[in-house]
């Protein structure tokens, strides 16, 4: 079984401050990793995926993250933090091949403030 | 990716009533998932709907409350019947594209659902 692990449901920094959002991960294969974003009153958009290829990941907005295997985790960073980064954000973790079913953990909620 | 839109994208309704979603995506896709996303919560998944056979629903959900319809390979509906407050969350569709092992599911807008 998968299932994943935020740590912090709620995470508040300033502008240009760093943004550390923490996952972990439980999967008993390699598993595929994903972080999406929730904007107010709006669905998921994807800002990065890991997929065994390079342990770190860039997307979109200035974010990434990095896979790191012994640690189990794949948490989300971005240097400076901007106004517009408020919003839930959700890890989630597939393990590939016929298991198209994606486990999310329960959210953090980044507040940036000026 | 893929570009999902849904209808309506909000509603307000009385108990005991039904209300049918629409996913419409903009390219063919096999899979198709229908989750639901209550107030405060994560995301959990209800079912997974492959054109040309029956929907596969996930553990607490059943087809007689959460009946899907998957008539071609860039359409789904989702119905939720006889409705009660606890129903009142928001219902995302979602597509898997890529392959090779890349496979990501993208998320359309959402259905913002409260009953009274």
């Amino acid at each position: 079984a998968q299932s994943v692990t935020q740590l912090g449901s709620h995470v508040s920094v300033s502008e240009g401050a760093l943004v550390l959002l923490r996952c972990n991960y439980s999967s008993s294969v390699p598993p595929y990793l994903f972080w999406y974003v929730q904007y107010p009153n709006q669905g998921l958009q994807l800002l990065l995926k890991y997929t065994s290829a390079a342990t770190l990941v860039k997307g979109i907005n200035g974010f990434e993250a990095e896979f790191k295997k012994s640690e189990t985790s794949f948490h989300l960073t971005k240097p400076s933090a901007h106004m517009s980064d408020a919003a839930e954000y959700f890890c989630s973790v597939r393990t590939g091949g016929s298991n198209y079913k994606l486990t999310f953990g329960k959210g953090t909620l980044l507040t940036v403030n000026p | 990716s893929a570009v999902i839109s849904q209808k309506p994208s909000r509603d307000i309704c009385q108990r005991g009533t039904s209300l049918t979603i629409q996913c419409q995506v903009d390219s063919q896709v096999t899979m198709m998932f229908w989750y639901r996303q209550q107030p405060g919560q994560s995301l959990t998944l209800i079912a997974t709907a492959n054109q040309g056979s029956e929907a596969t629903y996930e553990s607490g959900f059943v087809i007689d409350k959460f009946p899907i319809s998957r008539p071609n390979l860039t359409f789904s509906t989702l119905t939720v019947s006889n409705m009660s407050p606890e129903d009142s969350s928001i219902y995302l569709c979602s597509v898997d594209k890529g392959g090779g092992g890349g496979e990501t599911q993208y998320f359309g807008p959402g259905t913002r659902l409260l009953v009274l």
